[in-house]
C-alpha cells in the first residue's frame, strides 16, 4: 500500500516556541491531506484539511493563526504550531487520500509533541 | 453530517472468548466505514473497511465486521480473542466522495485477560 511519513516522530519544545511537523506522501500525489490531533486516551479529532496550492480549511474551534498549514507541493503538507503552550502537547497525525478514491486513505505514524 | 458512536468505552474479554466491539453510524450519504486499531504510543493500523461491496467484511488478524444498513451498524467481531488483541479500537466513517476526511468514534479499549 501507499506510504505516508511524518517528521519528526517526537519533538519536545519550550513554551512560546514554534514547531513544524511535516507530512509526506512517499509514493503518490495528494492534493488533499488531513491533520488530526489526539489527546491522551482520546479519539482523533480532525483539525484541518490541507489543500495543495490553496488555503487550508479549519474545523470549528481550531485557531488558524496558531496552527499554520502549508501544502506547497503534491507530496508535502506542513503543520506549524506557533507559540506553543503545554496544552498543545498532543499526538498529531496526518492522512492523505489517494486522489479520486475516498476509501483509500493512508495515515502517517504520528508526531508526539510535548511542550514544556 | 456524519458521525459514529462506539458503545462501550471499555470491553474486557478472556483469552479465547468472542470479541464484539459496537459501532453505529450516522450519515446523510452512503458511507464508507472503517475499523482501526492503535497500540500504545503508535499510529493507526487499518483492520478493515466497508466500501459498498460485500456487507460482511473480513480484515486482518481474524477480525470481521458486518454492515447493516437497517441498523446503521458496523460492529467488529473476532471469534477468539488473543492477548495481542489488547489495544484501542476506533470506528470511523467517511462519505463516498473523494477528498473527505474520516470522522472517528471515541474509541473502545479492549482488554484481554488470560
Amino acid at each position: 500500500g501507499a506510504v505516508v511519513s511524518q517528521h519528526p516522530s517526537r519533538v519536545i519544545c519550550k513554551s512560546g516556541t514554534s514547531v513544524k511537523i511535516e507530512c509526506r506522501s512517499l509514493d503518490f500525489q495528494a492534493t488533499t491531506m488531513f491533520w488530526y490531533r489526539q489527546f491522551p486516551k482520546q479519539s482523533l479529532m480532525l483539525m484541518a484539511t490541507s489543500n495543495e496550492g490553496s488555503k487550508a480549511t479549519y474545523e470549528q474551534g481550531v485557531e488558524k493563526d496558531k496552527f499554520l498549514i502549508n501544502h506547497a507541493s503534491l507530496t508535502l503538507s506542513t503543520l506549524t504550531v506557533t507559540s506553543a503552550h503545554p496544552e498543545d502537547s498532543s499526538f498529531y497525525i496526518c492522512s492523505a487520500p489517494i486522489s479520486g478514491r475516498a476509501h483509500e486513505q493512508y495515515f502517517g505514524p504520528g508526531t508526539r509533541l510535548t511542550v514544556t | 453530517a456524519q458521525s459514529v458512536t462506539q458503545l462501550g468505552s471499555h470491553v474486557s474479554v478472556s483469552e479465547g472468548a468472542l470479541v464484539l466491539l459496537r459501532c453505529n453510524y450516522s450519515s446523510s450519504v452512503p458511507p464508507y466505514l472503517f475499523w482501526y486499531v492503535q497500540y500504545p504510543n503508535q499510529g493507526l493500523q487499518l483492520l478493515l473497511k466497508y466500501t459498498s461491496a460485500a456487507t460482511l467484511v473480513k480484515g486482518i488478524n481474524g477480525f470481521e465486521a458486518e454492515f447493516k444498513k437497517s441498523e446503521t451498524s458496523f460492529h467488529l467481531t473476532k471469534p477468539s480473542a488473543h492477548m495481542s488483541d489488547a489495544a484501542e479500537y476506533f470506528c470511523a466513517v467517511s462519505s463516498n466522495q473523494a477528498g473527505t476526511a474520516l470522522i472517528f468514534g471515541k474509541g473502545t479499549t479492549l482488554s484481554v485477560s488470560s
